[in-house]
């Protein structure tokens, strides 16, 4: 089974820009999670989609939005870009089931986005 | 709101040694999950072990076990026979249970950047 992939692995973009990353999930799962990553605030949520539904946001400006398709393909749009938003931006899928445990997270390999 | 804290940023140890990474975190809520993350140098992160916070029985998966102590809200790691390949930063993660399709959400450590030294 393919594991979660995200296109591209790298952009560099200048000040003001737009910019969409993409992440696919794992075959079957619904759920998808961003998380941003920076050496000095560490890994932070984003959001998390299940559905084409955002059902979790974390904090972070309105500039970050994102989507999801029926095919459960999710993209996050950074608009307006400044430059404390280089980071590595991880997504992470998951079953998304209602259970009595946890759904476990499969991480992809992240998209590392420079703003200068 | 739940925080977790890995007080060690840097660790380096010899290979075939054993360490222990610290993580404690903060909660009021009494069901939840406890999870060490793998990131090597290749970025993809990778869970390595997992604790329900209703078993008192530790964890271990191979040469990876938990001390887990819900009352003192702490959970480390320890690495037996250390490899090279364990080389990686590590993450101590918090996930509260929720019982809702798609609303599971983690909350990280700022990571141990282990080095595994031959």
């Amino acid at each position: 089974k393919a594991g979660v992939t995200q296109t591209p692995r790298y952009l560099i973009k200048t000040r003001g820009q737009q910019v969409t990353l993409s992440c696919s999930p794992i075959s079957g799962h619904r759920s998808v999670s961003w998380y941003q990553q920076t050496p000095g605030q560490g890994l932070q949520f984003l959001f998390e989609y299940f559905s084409e539904t955002q059902r979790n946001k974390g904090n972070f400006p309105g500039r970050f939005s994102g989507r999801q398709f029926s095919n459960s393909r999710s993209e996050m749009n950074v608009s307006t870009l400044e430059l404390g938003d280089s980071a590595l931006y991880l997504c992470a899928s998951s079953l998304g089931l209602a259970i009595d445990s946890y759904n476990e997270q499969f991480f992809g390999p992240g998209t590392r986005l420079t703003v200068l | 709101a739940q925080t977790v804290t890995q007080s060690q940023p840097e660790m380096s140890v010899q290979e075939a040694e054993t360490v222990t990474l610290s993580c404690t975190y903060d909660t009021s809520e009494n069901n939840y999950y406890l999870f060490w993350y793998k990131q090597p140098p290749s970025r993809q992160m990778i869970l390595v072990i997992r604790q329900e916070a209703y078993k008192q029985q530790n964890a271990t998966e191979n040469r990876f076990s938990v001390n887990f102590q819900k009352a003192a809200k702490s959970f480390s790691l320890k690495i037996s026979d250390s490899q090279l390949g364990d080389t990686a930063m590590y993450f101590c993660a918090f996930m509260k249970h929720v019982r809702i399709q798609g609303a599971q959400k983690l909350v990280f450590g700022q990571g141990t950047r282990l080095t595994i030294n031959p």
